[in-house]
């Protein structure tokens, strides 16, 4: 399978806790991107990359919340100190982004489910 | 700040009846336009998408979109469903830009088919 790789599947894991999921995109896409969706909701922008640069991180998001695509490769997305709240599907997609935004195409993983016990 | 709506939350239909979802979104520059779907146990997948010219664009499937400038809209027409089109659909908007621009999503419509 070539397409967007995640990891764990699922996660479970008690108050207060750190967890880290990771990415795997598509080898030469440039872009990565990571999403949160809860049930009857449409996948929320956490953040994202160009290669290695961290573009833009969303404002809903607290300190506990960071990633990092170290070698413009793989992603992981840590978050410490863990809330109920965080419970939700965290999806990764991944594009090959040309200079300008036409025409990106994102290609979604099949997200890690966290619940926060 | 971008926003993009989705007034549909869950829509039923019979096999065989005309399909429409609305989009709506608020930018007010220029603008590129998606709907995704995410079938059942499936990965979101990309149905179809507007960045320019005809502003009536097709997907796959037999889906297309018609982005309507003045209305904001970007709503998602099949003439026919079938009861494979069960799935949820997310529309989609980033801004027109000569660098990077983060793609946010709606809250989805739920479509559920009768055989």
């Amino acid at each position: 399978d070539t397409g967007v790789s995640q990891n764990p599947r699922h996660k479970i894991t008690k108050r207060g806790q750190n967890v880290t999921f990771r990415c795997d995109p598509i080898s030469e896409h440039n872009r990565l991107y990571w999403y949160r969706q809860t049930l009857g909701q449409g996948p929320e922008f956490l953040t994202y990359f160009q290669n290695e640069a961290q573009l833009e991180k969303s404002r809903l998001l607290s300190d506990r919340f960071s990633a990092e695509r170290p070698k413009g490769s793989f992603s992981t997305l840590e978050i410490q100190r863990t809330e109920q709240g965080d419970s939700a599907m965290y999806l990764c997609a991944s594009s090959l982004a040309q200079s300008r935004t036409t025409n990106e195409k994102l290609f979604f993983g099949s997200g890690t489910q966290l619940s926060v016990l | 700040a971008q926003s993009v709506s989705q007034h549909n939350h869950h829509v039923i239909l019979s096999e065989a009846a005309s399909l429409e979802l609305g989009c709506n979104y608020s930018y007010g520059g220029t603008v590129n336009l998606f709907w995704y779907v995410q079938y059942p146990g499936q990965h979101l997948q990309l149905l179809l998408k507007y960045f320019s010219g005809d502003p009536l664009v097709k997907g796959i499937k037999g889906f297309e979109a018609e982005f309507i400038k003045s209305k904001f809209s970007f709503n998602l027409r099949k003439p026919s469903v079938q009861w494979s089109d069960t799935a949820e659909y997310f529309c989609a908007v980033n801004k027109e830009s000569s660098s990077a621009s983060k793609i946010i999503f709606g809250s989805g419509t739920r479509l559920s088919i009768r055989p």
